[in-house]
């Protein structure tokens, strides 16, 4: 079966390192999102691609990139952490414009 | 003002009672709709797309776009302890296909 998967599940890391976190769907998705989640907020755009080579800044972008080299994966990296990005972290794809999204299991970073 | 707003809540519904849900949307050229359901500790699922005016209907969910006043809604016949959760609106920003969500709104369906 088709599916989005998102690894790390849980990450410890330390202020300043660099984190990537990965996102991989088998439904040869166009879109792919990235979303952060807290108490309070909602789920919170990081960034967008809307297909390989494409990427595009979201709500709360600053802190985080991501770039879309296959079709497959958009892996978000935190250049350098920072206790503020401790955080509850979705990706999502979907197929076409204006269909809805599905979502990975999440990754909890914590940045200690 | 965001995109989209919600009640946080929570709401709390007795069981077998009708859960109302409501949201609004800043967007008017927005045109999908989207809840979704998220249990504690879980991603969110979707459970409910709407894209034209008027109301939608899928088993015990009732969805309801208004979009001359740019508002959805979600109506949970017959609430079920099960149904607790947190339930996110989305739509896709026109155009741009950025599919944003409320903060949630919380239901307590309680015995």
């Amino acid at each position: 079966d088709a599916e989005i998967t998102q690894s790390p599940r849980h990450k410890i890391t330390e202020t300043g390192r660099q984190v990537t976190l990965a996102c991989h769907q088998t439904w040869n998705h166009n879109n792919m999102f990235w979303y952060r989640q807290d108490l309070g907020h909602g789920l919170r755009l990081i960034h967008y691609s809307y297909g390989v080579h494409d990427t595009n800044k979201g709500e709360v972008s600053d802190g985080y990139s991501v770039s879309r080299s296959n079709t497959e994966d958009l892996p978000l990296t935190l250049e350098s952490a920072a206790s503020s990005q401790t955080s509850v972290y979705f990706c999502a794809s979907s197929g076409q414009t204006n269909t809805e999204a599905f979502f990975g299991q999440g990754t909890r970073l914590t940045v200690v | 003002q965001k995109e989209v707003e919600q009640n946080s809540g929570p709401l709390s519904v007795p069981e077998g009672a009708i859960a109302s849900l409501n949201c609004t949307y800043s967007d008017r050229v927005s045109q999908s709709f989207f809840w979704y359901r998220q249990y504690s500790g879980k991603s969110p699922e979707l459970i409910m797309s709407i894209y034209s005016n008027g109301d939608k209907e899928d088993g015990r969910f009732t969805a309801q776009l208004n979009k001359a006043s740019q508002y959805v809604s979600l109506l949970i016949r017959d609430s079920q302890p099960s149904d607790s959760a947190t339930y996110l609106c989305a739509s896709v920003s026109g155009g741009y296909n950025k599919l944003i969500f409320g903060a949630g709104t919380r239901l307590a369906v309680h015995p």
